[in-house]
């Protein structure tokens, strides 16, 4: 069965510390490796990541694919409270249109 | 970008009464569209892919009886949830795939809160 692991799943940090979120996949046919920040509404689109080694970087996130390990981070630098939020790992599959396969999401909380 | 509404945004009902949840893609033509559910504090759970023009696919453990979907046309999908209990209290999002296969390029509506009484 295919899945999706994010870890930690929940991470309390100060202003202006760096956070990593993790995300293991387990899933036939990879596609791609999508990261969305969950606020009190629906997800936003972060990034997509599809090849191995290359960083994505979006002002203070970035994240990284490793196919090899099957796994991706999604950094987080100079944290705001702004930043608080649930993210989001999901994985696209190549057949078709099959839907992403969602990990439970990480919990970040900054505090001021 | 492409924009996904649903309607309403909130809706509260009695136990036993039926809910319309819509969802519509405004700007680009969506074969496929997903609805998800989420209880607080959890991450989204795939309820069912609704394609248009044919029956939807539920997920494992998802009654098709109670959550009707309906995919009429390339931009509008709906979900009735059917004699809807308290335990049916939930987040609802819908999802649309900007393009067949595509399913990276999935924009997701701002989910309608639904509470029973």
């Amino acid at each position: 069965e295919d899945k999706v692991v994010q870890s930690p799943l929940s991470l309390v940090v100060h202003e202006g510390d760096t956070v990593t979120l993790n995300c293991s996949y387990e899933v036939t046919n990879f596609r791609s490796l999508l990261w969305y920040k969950q606020e009190k509404k629906a997800p936003t689109f972060l990034f997509m990541l599809t090849s191995s080694g290359i960083e994505k970087k979006s002002g203070r996130l970035s994240s990284i694919l490793d196919k090899k390990e099957l796994s991706s981070i999604l950094n987080i630098t100079a944290t705001q409270t702004g930043d608080s939020a649930i993210y989001l790992c999901a994985v696209a599959r190549i057949s078709g249109n099959t839907p992403l396969v969602f990990g439970k999401g990480t919990r970040l909380s900054v505090i001021a | 970008g492409a924009v996904v509404s649903q309607h309403p945004s909130r809706v509260i009902c009695k136990s036993g009464t039926s809910v319309k949840i819509e969802c519509r893609s405004l700007d680009f033509q969506a074969t496929t569209m997903f609805w998800y559910r989420q209880f607080p504090k959890q991450s989204l759970m795939l309820m069912a892919t609704s394609n248009e023009g044919s029956k939807a696919t539920y997920e494992q453990g998802v009654e098709k009886d109670k959550f009707l979907i309906n995919h009429a046309s390339l931009t509008l999908s709906t979900l009735t949830v059917t004699s809807a209990h308290p335990e049916d209290s939930s987040f609802y999002i819908c999802s649309a795939a900007l393009a067949a296969g595509a399913q990276e390029t999935q924009y997701f509506g701002p989910g309608t809160r639904l509470l029973v009484l």
